[in-house]
């Protein structure tokens, strides 16, 4: 059964901090690792990895995978209250229609 | 426009009724989901249909029927509800079936009195 696993659960910083996810996972025939925001309703895509070392940016959001060590991080610079959010990790298995999703990790940026 | 829409965005009945949530989407994808979110936000996946056809149907109970009409409408059936199917039921397709995102709907909240 595939599995992912982000730490922490929860993390409460201050506004303009820099703050790095950890998402693990152990998955059959890996194909990619998934990022995504969720506010209030839907979670909203953020990035999708499947090579090592290459790393992903959107502004203040940047992420890489390891897959040797099958973890990936999703750094946030200079954080914002915009940034409150859970975030949410999930992996594909080759082959597979499914996501399987980790538990998230709740972030809260106070000014 | 509403890629991935839901209705309703919040139920409240009592234990035992049944009760439907329907999804559509719009963006022309073969895949749908239904997953499960629950109190401590975490998501499972309950169902997938792809082009119609059912391809993952994990361990809910018979209680839960998914209904695919035509590719772009994955309904969700729930019959002798209990207090114990509370949660946030999101609808999510994918345009690549086993290689792209998921696209989610903005979720049904259902609370079982």
């Amino acid at each position: 059964e595939d599995k992912v696993v982000q730490s922490p659960l929860s993390l409460v910083v201050h506004e303009g901090d820099t703050v790095t996810l950890n998402c693990s996972y152990e998955v059959t025939n890996f194909r990619s690792l998934l990022w995504y925001k969720q506010e209030k309703k839907a979670p909203t895509f953020l990035f999708m990895l499947t090579s090592s070392g290459i790393e992903k940016k959107s502004g203040r959001l940047s992420s890489i995978l390891d897959k040797k060590e099958l973890f990936s991080i999703l750094n946030i610079t200079a954080t914002q209250t915009g940034d409150s959010a859970i975030y949410l990790c999930a992996v594909n298995r080759a082959g597979s229609y499914q996501l399987t999703f980790g538990k998230g990790t709740k972030l809260s940026v106070i000014p | 426009d509403t890629a991935v829409s839901q209705t309703p965005k919040y139920l409240v009945t009592q234990m035992g009724n049944d009760k439907s949530i329907k999804c559509e989407q719009n963006l022309g994808h073969d895949t749908m989901y239904w997953y499960k979110q629950d109190s401590k936000k975490f998501l499972k996946i309950m169902f997938s249909y792809n082009n119609k056809e059912l391809i993952i149907n994990e361990t809910v109970p018979n209680r839960f029927s998914p209904k695919s009409p035509d590719k772009a409408h994955l309904n969700l059936h729930i019959n002798s509800l209990e207090l114990g199917d509370s949660a946030v039921y999101f609808c999510a397709s994918r345009g690549q079936p086993n290689t792209g995102e998921l696209f989610f709907g903005e979720g049904s909240r259902l609370t079982v009195l």
